[in-house]
């Protein structure tokens, strides 16, 4: 059973560029969170997702980002109009419905 | 909401000895605490969880404590080895059930061979 995988790894963008993230969960797993890591920080949680539904989107700023997960495909996260202040590594997980959540390599996204 | 609070921020061993790492949280309701290992350029991987129906859950040279009562869980590690080195994560969930996780803000460990 292949584990959680995101890509690209690595993304380089300009300022005002967009960043599509992509993250497909372990097979069996409907739900899917993205977290964000700043260097030397703990994650912090930006959205919750189920199939074509979002849960909770109460840790992503209103601007510039979206999340979706739709019926067939990975989970997005798109960031649009980046600025240097979303450089960090992005994590998604997946899980099953007891709780654990089971975290892909994540992407390190870098604004130029 | 919950909120984890997690110390040291740093730990250096001997290589043989035993790790310690604590954190408490806030939410009584709280009924999932999991701990994640992350290596440098790579995603936290889960290594062992309790559930608040049991005080004590052991993996081999890991181990888990929950006391609920004091709203504390921690992290042991025995016979410490080089590759035990790495970033270590508690976390609750924010809610409780199947919801989004609050991590701490992390130990590093240092294991000197």
């Amino acid at each position: 059973n292949a584990g959680v995988m995101q890509n690209p790894r690595h993304l380089v963008r300009r300022r005002g560029q967009e960043a599509r993230l992509r993250c497909s969960p372990m097979k069996g797993h409907s739900h899917v969170y993205w977290y964000r890591q700043l260097p030397e920080e703990g994650l912090k949680f930006m959205v919750y997702l189920q199939k074509e539904n979002i849960i909770d989107e109460s840790g992503m700023p209103k601007e510039r980002f979206s999340a979706e997960f739709p019926k067939e495909g990975p989970s997005i996260l798109r960031i649009q109009q980046v600025v240097r202040g979303d450089s960090a590594a992005y994590f998604c997980a997946s899980s099953p419905s007891n709780n654990e959540q089971f975290f892909g390599p994540g992407t390190r996204l870098t604004v130029l | 909401g919950e909120n984890v609070e997690q110390h040291p921020s740093t730990l250096s061993v001997q290589e043989g000895d035993s790790a310690v790492i604590k954190c408490t949280y806030s939410d009584s309701a709280s009924n999932y605490f999991p701990w994640y290992k992350q290596e440098l350029g790579k995603g936290p991987q889960l290594i062992i969880d309790i559930r608040s129906n049991v005080g004590e859950k052991k993996d081999q040279r890991i181990a888990v404590t929950l006391n609920k009562t004091a709203k504390h869980f921690s992290l042991h590690i025995t016979e410490t080895q080089p590759e035990d080195s790495a970033v270590y994560f508690c976390a609750a969930p924010q809610e409780g059930g199947n919801t989004p996780l609050v991590f701490g803000k992390g130990t590093r460990l240092s294991v000197i061979a």
